[in-house]
Parts: C-alpha cells; structure tokens; sequence
C-alpha cells in the first residue's frame, strides 16, 4: 500500500533563506508526485509534479523538487523563499497505471517564514 | 482560469441531520472527487467518480455517505445522518482524465457538526 510521509511537521526559515521540504514514499509500483500548497482558509493548489523524464521538476512560485528513485524520496526546494510562501505543503503521491486515481496525501509541512 | 467551485463555504448542523455539499467540477473535467481534511490532520480520500459511477472509495465512505451528479454540471456529497467526527472541511476535486493527471481541487466547505 502507497503512504506518504513528511518528516517535519513545522519548518521556520527566515526571508531570503533556502528551504527544503522533506517527503518520502512507499510503494510497490511506479508512482506520480505532487506537492501541493494550502494557504490560510484556502484550498489546494498544485506547486509541481513528478509524472516521468527528469527527475528535476520546477513548479510555480520559485520552488523544484527532485525524485529520488532509490532514495523513495521527492523533497521540495526553494533557495531563497518570502513571507508569502508562509503556508501548509502537502506532498502526494498517485499509483501509475493502477487503474486507481485517488492521491495519497502526507501529514503536511507548515512552512513559517520569518521577517 | 477555470476553477471547481463549492457551495457553501461552511455550514453548521446538528448531530443526526443531512447533509448535502456542492461541487461544480471544472467543465470538461471527467473524473470527480472528494477529499476530507478534519482539522489539523491530512487531506484524506473519500471517493472517487467517473462515468456516473463510483470508481473508487476509502474505508472512511461508509453507508452514510452517497455521491451523485445530478445533471450535467453538479456533483454532490451528502452525509445521511451526521456525526460529530464529520466535522470537517471537505475538498471537492476534478480532473481532465486519471491517473497521473493534475487534480484541481476546490476551495472547500467547512462542515460543523454540533
């Protein structure tokens, strides 16, 4: 069964200062990652995602993430992050050609990003 | 851009009555969902919807939970007999095809059970 999990719950940086998000997954087949980001009193937005090809993704909003096979990992980026990317950030993961289509969400990262 | 809309933003009910959430899913959209997320935990699956039927659901969507698109531009939720672990923000979602596509996801309706 896929799970997906996010190590950090709360991650404070100060402005200007580089952030990684940290996700890993389990599953027994080959999977699509996302990450997605909530801002207050708002619904999910897709920052990224991982379908196949480069394992180096680029997303909206300065963030990237890379997949590591062997490592079972897809870590969220940014090199220099701004008070707007305070928010909750989610990592996902979608089994490929499974024939089911849910997303399995992590427990979320509260990024807090500090004058 | 187009975006899944939901009605309403948040409603309060008490315990035992019927519940029914809103969704108009993006337009060419063909697969439909709903996510949960009780506060302070992760977004959960419910059930997943295509071609008028349900293609999917988790253990959470039990006897009291029914999905419906009513015509051709609803999709609808609604919880038969509330409980109070049924408060939660509910996530309408859709998407173009399946796996691997983008999921576009509402803004959600806060449900209160009291």
């Amino acid at each position: 069964a896929q799970s997906v999990t996010q190590l950090d719950s709360q991650v404070p940086v100060f402005e200007e200062a580089p952030v990684e998000l940290r996700c890993n997954y389990s599953s027994s087949v080959s999977v699509y990652l996302f990450w997605y980001v909530q801002y207050p009193n708002q619904g999910l937005q897709l920052l990224l995602k991982y379908l196949s090809g480069s394992t180096l993704v680029k997303g909206i909003n300065g963030f990237e993430a890379e997949f590591n096979k062997s490592q079972t990992s897809f870590h969220l980026r940014k090199p220099s992050v701004h008070i707007s990317d305070t928010a909750e950030y989610f990592c996902a993961v979608s089994e490929g050609g499974s024939g089911t289509y849910k997303y399995i969400f992590g427990t979320g990262t509260r990024l807090k990003v500090l004058a | 851009e187009p975006e899944v809309t939901q009605t309403p933003s948040h409603q309060v009910t008490q315990m035992g009555q019927e519940v029914i959430l809103r969704c108009v899913p993006i337009s060419n959209h063909l697969y439909f969902y709903w996510y949960r997320q009780i506060l302070g935990q992760k977004v959960e699956f419910l059930v997943s919807f295509y071609n008028n039927e349900i293609s999917e659901k988790s253990e959470i969507f039990d006897d009291q939970f029914s999905v419906e698109r009513p015509d051709g531009s609803n999709f609808t939720l609604k919880i038969r007999s509330t409980k109070l672990e049924d408060s939660a923000m509910y996530f309408c979602a859709s998407s173009v095809s399946g796996s691997g596509n983008t999921i576009y996801f509402g803004e959600g309706s806060w449900l209160t059970v009291v």
